[in-house]
């Protein structure tokens, strides 16, 4: 798996646009870019996923460089839920439709 | 609630004793997924099932360790001889594998191992 760099903790305030950065500067062309979060005592969650074009869903936004080093994953609006572990992957197929290997995330806390 | 669960949600067992976990995957999920989680930690996969066929195993997964997917439906993971090593949170996750997409990997609540 490519390697992924985050940092390790985050505050933004409720209802502003929270921005976790993620670098992948050894992401290989056709490796995708995959976020999960895990809110405390659940399992992680699906975000969204990227490979090279800016996505977007009813959760978030990716924005992926053009080089495709770095990412930022956006929630525009932050409230209190949104408050948990954050994980940028790259795993090392194409889909990543095997294991994800997760790192130790960015810890986002929404302050009210 | 994800449609995955597990049980039990919590174990509390006696070093040395065996324990076994279960997984109930949403019901038309093809792949079913094993993963550890240590305090302060990512998940680390350990496993995963493609219907009943077990595709891979983490060097992780000693020979103590045991996972079962018969029918291609719920999983069972089993512990042998624990050691207070094996405390962890069990996570299991399931998907639905289609050919030239990705498929999202839903987790259960896990199951919290406590080896006293």
């Amino acid at each position: 798996d490519a390697k992924t760099t985050q940092p390790p903790s985050m505050d933004c305030a409720e209802g502003r646009a929270a921005n976790l950065p993620c670098n992948h500067s050894t992401i290989s062309g056709n490796e995708y870019v995959y976020w999960y979060r895990q809110i405390h005592s659940q399992g992680p969650q699906y975000i969204i996923h990227g490979l090279k074009n800016n996505e977007t869903n009813e959760m978030a936004s990716l924005i992926i460089t053009e080089d495709r080093k770095s990412s930022t994953l956006i929630l525009p609006h932050a409230t209190l839920r949104d408050t948990a572990v954050y994980y940028c992957i790259v795993p090392r197929s194409n889909f990543g439709n095997e294991k994800l290997t997760f790192g130790t995330g960015t810890r986002l806390t929404i302050i009210p | 609630d994800t449609g995955v669960s597990q049980n039990p949600r919590h174990k509390i067992t006696k070093r040395g004793q065996n324990v076994t976990f279960r997984c109930d995957p949403i019901s038309e999920h093809n792949r079913l997924y094993w993963y550890r989680q240590t305090l302060g930690q990512g998940p680390e996969f350990l496993t995963y099932f493609q219907n009943e066929a077990q595709l891979e195993k983490s060097r992780l997964l000693s020979d103590r360790f045991s996972a079962e997917r018969p029918k291609g439906s719920f999983s069972t993971l089993e512990i042998q001889r624990t050691e207070q090593g094996d405390s962890a949170m069990y996570l299991c996750a399931s998907s639905l594998d289609l050919a030239g997409g990705y498929n999202e990997q839903f987790f259960g609540p896990g199951t919290r191992l406590t080896v006293l």
